[in-house]
């Protein structure tokens, strides 16, 4: 069973359709849950990091948000630019490693 | 600006023909990851070092060493690339434990 699941896997937008894209998790003891974003061909960009839910954090048309078992980012009014695929990763105590989990992510594509 | 660099960006090897991957890190950060990544996949950790502290994942293929010589390089070696060894391979760096990852931008392994 994952312990880190995305969706959905594929999203396709129009410019300026908000929406929100979801990670959940079943791990216990979050440390922390990381948002990544990755443009093909390329190494993942760090985005936000979360701790304890309630927690929010912003980016522009971005918008993280963590509960005791999923995240959403939130995409306000999304540009073309913003077509890439979101990985989030979860850290909790795992067999004694703090190594993060990660998804498989969401592919959005922003037409315009 | 400080950051992870990877060479060579695309690496071309025949079956059985070993190849070394390096990453390279100005950030000063202890721990250092060596990620394979496959299309649509989530990234797959193979190796991780806590400064000098190596670390092996269970299930990574003795195809598959590592060396970190110094706080700022890492290598990975692939003693006998096979052709499901093809992907992405990411390196990423982290301050501490806990914290968020930062990415190379990958080397790209093709097997013929």
């Amino acid at each position: 069973e994952d312990q880190v699941t995305q969706s959905p896997e594929a999203l396709r937008l129009q410019e300026g359709e908000s929406s929100s894209l979801n990670c959940s998790y079943t791990v216990s003891g979050l440390r922390g849950l990381f948002w990544y974003r990755q443009d093909p061909g390329k190494g993942p960009e760090f985005l936000f990091t979360l701790y304890s839910a309630g927690e929010e954090k912003e980016k522009e048309r971005l918008k993280a948000t963590l509960t005791k078992k999923e995240s959403f980012l939130h995409i306000t009014a999304p540009k073309p630019e913003d077509s890439a695929t979101y990985l989030c990763a979860v850290q909790a105590p795992l067999e004694g490693s703090y190594i993060p989990t990660f998804g498989r992510g969401t592919s959005l594509i922003v037409h315009p | 600006d400080a950051m992870v660099i990877q060479n060579p960006r695309y690496q071309v090897t025949q079956f059985g023909k070993p190849v070394t991957l390096s990453c390279s890190q100005t950030l000063n950060h202890n721990v250092m990851y060596w990620y394979q990544q496959k299309s649509s996949q989530a990234p797959k950790l193979l190796f991780h070092y806590y400064d000098k502290d190596f670390n092996n994942e269970a299930d990574t293929p003795d195809n598959f060493q590592s060396r970190r010589p110094n706080t700022s390089f890492c290598f990975l070696d692939i003693r006998s690339p096979g052709l499901g060894d093809a992907a992405m391979y990411l390196c990423a760096t982290s301050r501490g434990a806990y914290n968020e990852q930062f990415f190379g931008p990958g080397t790209r392994l093709t097997v013929l």
